[in-house]
């Protein structure tokens, strides 16, 4: 068990819609990640949290979105959704709490996003 | 953007067997990290290495980071059934944090009875 949560563990939809991920950081960990695992691209990393404020970004859809909450937990938003956004999407977390961090990221149990 | 080479993309190995993968990548790493990924579960971490050259050991475990900050390998030695899964090499360039990780395509491991 990493420490890291993430709800809900399924969740299928149709086309077009609109659907909220959660994660939830070890605790203290001030750092929160995104993947996106499909078979065709692997993991890639979607956008990274960082005490509330957004601190980095990877191959992110403009329909997707997140924010980090001031308890820290998090949410991945995925709007307008198609058959191709059909994946594992999987939050990390680490402590990030200065610069000599250095990289290693506690991943959670993931949530399969089936879009019908 | 960069891009880690993972190889072999699959193994069939016997029980006991010796087991080595490894990554290469078109840009240097400040630190590799070693992932391992059952069915239906999320990555878990083996091994993390922070300096060019170190090898470290986490049980029948052993990686390195290689002294170009471009590679890194993965040792298993005497393989036992738990050891089926999906192994993925992690690269993260950025000081600071702010940055993801890059991921290899993982190596698949299959031990045969």
């Amino acid at each position: 068990d990493s420490g890291v949560t993430q709800t809900p563990k399924h969740l299928i939809t149709a086309t077009g819609q609109r659907v909220t991920l959660r994660c939830s950081p070890r605790s203290g960990d001030l750092s929160v990640y995104w993947y996106q695992q499909s078979l065709d691209q692997g993991l890639q990393f979607l956008i990274q949290y960082y005490n509330g404020e957004e601190r980095a970004k990877g191959n992110i859809l403009e329909r997707f979105s997140a924010q980090q909450f001031p308890d820290l937990h998090s949410e991945l938003n995925l709007s307008s959704l198609e058959l191709g956004d059909s994946a594992l999407y999987f939050c990390a977390s680490n402590p990030l709490r200065d610069t000599s961090d250095l990289g290693t990221q506690y991943f959670g149990p993931g949530t399969r996003l089936l879009v019908l | 953007g960069q891009q880690l080479n993972q190889s072999p993309q699959s193994m069939f190995i016997q029980e006991g067997e010796d087991v080595s993968m490894n990554c290469t990548s078109s840009s240097i790493f400040n630190t590799w990290l070693w992932y391992k990924q059952d069915p239906g579960e999320g990555p878990v971490l083996l091994i993390a290495l922070y300096k060019a050259g170190e090898l470290t050991s986490n049980g029948r475990l052993t990686a390195q980071f290689g002294i170009t900050r471009k590679d890194s390998f993965l040792n298993i030695s005497a393989s036992i059934p738990s050891d089926v899964g999906i192994y993925f090499c992690a690269g993260r360039f950025s000081g600071g944090g702010a940055d993801g990780l890059t991921f290899g395509k993982g190596t698949h491991l299959i031990i045969q009875p």
